[in-house]
């Protein structure tokens, strides 16, 4: 079964306005980390925040983590056309080897 | 420095032949993984391999896959017998000693692999 789900399933805005996206997991973690992955592409890594972490920024990108809720969210603020993409979250949990992906959330920012 | 190369990129085989995926990590990295994505879903996981080892395998197939990762050359998915189910992008990705505990995964662009 998935260890994150993201939420919405699909996101359409216009540019400028901010873009939110949350993932729920089911087991303790130690780290969770955001991809997006263009259409065809492979993923590329955002961003990546520690169970002991709250809240993390990287230029137009804030996540926030509630490990009492086992959610987060990905904040883009200021959206553009370029930003159109599916965006992953992914958990390392315990001692496992490897990380599960969530379902995705289709972002897509029109003009 | 040259990312992860995947090749090929796109594979075409009919049910019953073999489909062999390769996958070249980043310079100096040594943890591969391989990934499988299905259209509109995320990425399941396959195995986790470090040179000449097989850490975990627990999302292969128990038939039919296999993964190695030798000491020279490139890490390589094979899959024997294909079926039309088999259709699906194949990803690898590639981190430094540490792995995903430390850091994030690279990911190479993908094999997609269409059996007819």
């Amino acid at each position: 079964s998935q260890q994150g789900e993201e939420d919405p399933q699909a996101l359409s805005i216009q540019e400028g306005e901010n873009a939110t996206m949350n993932c729920s997991y089911k087991t303790s973690i130690n780290n969770l980390q955001w991809y997006r992955q263009n259409s065809g592409r492979g993923l590329v890594h955002l961003i990546l925040i520690r169970s002991n972490e709250r809240e993390k920024h990287s230029g137009r990108l804030r996540v926030t983590l509630d490990t009492s809720k086992k959610s987060s969210s990905l904040l883009i603020t200021a959206s553009r056309a370029a930003d159109t993409a599916s965006y992953f979250c992914a958990t390392s949990t315990g001692t496992a080897s490897k990380l599960t992906f969530g379902t995705g959330t289709r972002l897509q920012v029109t003009l | 420095n040259a990312g992860v190369m995947q090749n090929p990129r796109h594979l075409v085989r009919r049910r019953g032949q073999e489909a062999r995926l390769r996958c070249s990590p980043m310079k100096g990295h040594s943890h591969v993984y391989w990934y499988r994505q299905l259209p509109e879903e995320g990425l399941k996981f396959m195995v986790y391999l470090q040179k000449e080892n097989i850490i975990d395998e627990s999302g292969m197939p128990k038939e039919r896959f296999s993964a190695e990762f030798p000491k020279e050359g490139p890490s390589i998915l094979r899959i024997q017998q294909v079926v039309r189910g088999d259709s699906a992008a194949y990803f690898c990705a590639s981190s430094p000693a540490g792995g995903i505990n430390t850091g994030e995964l690279f990911f190479g662009e993908g094999s997609r692999l269409t059996v007819l």
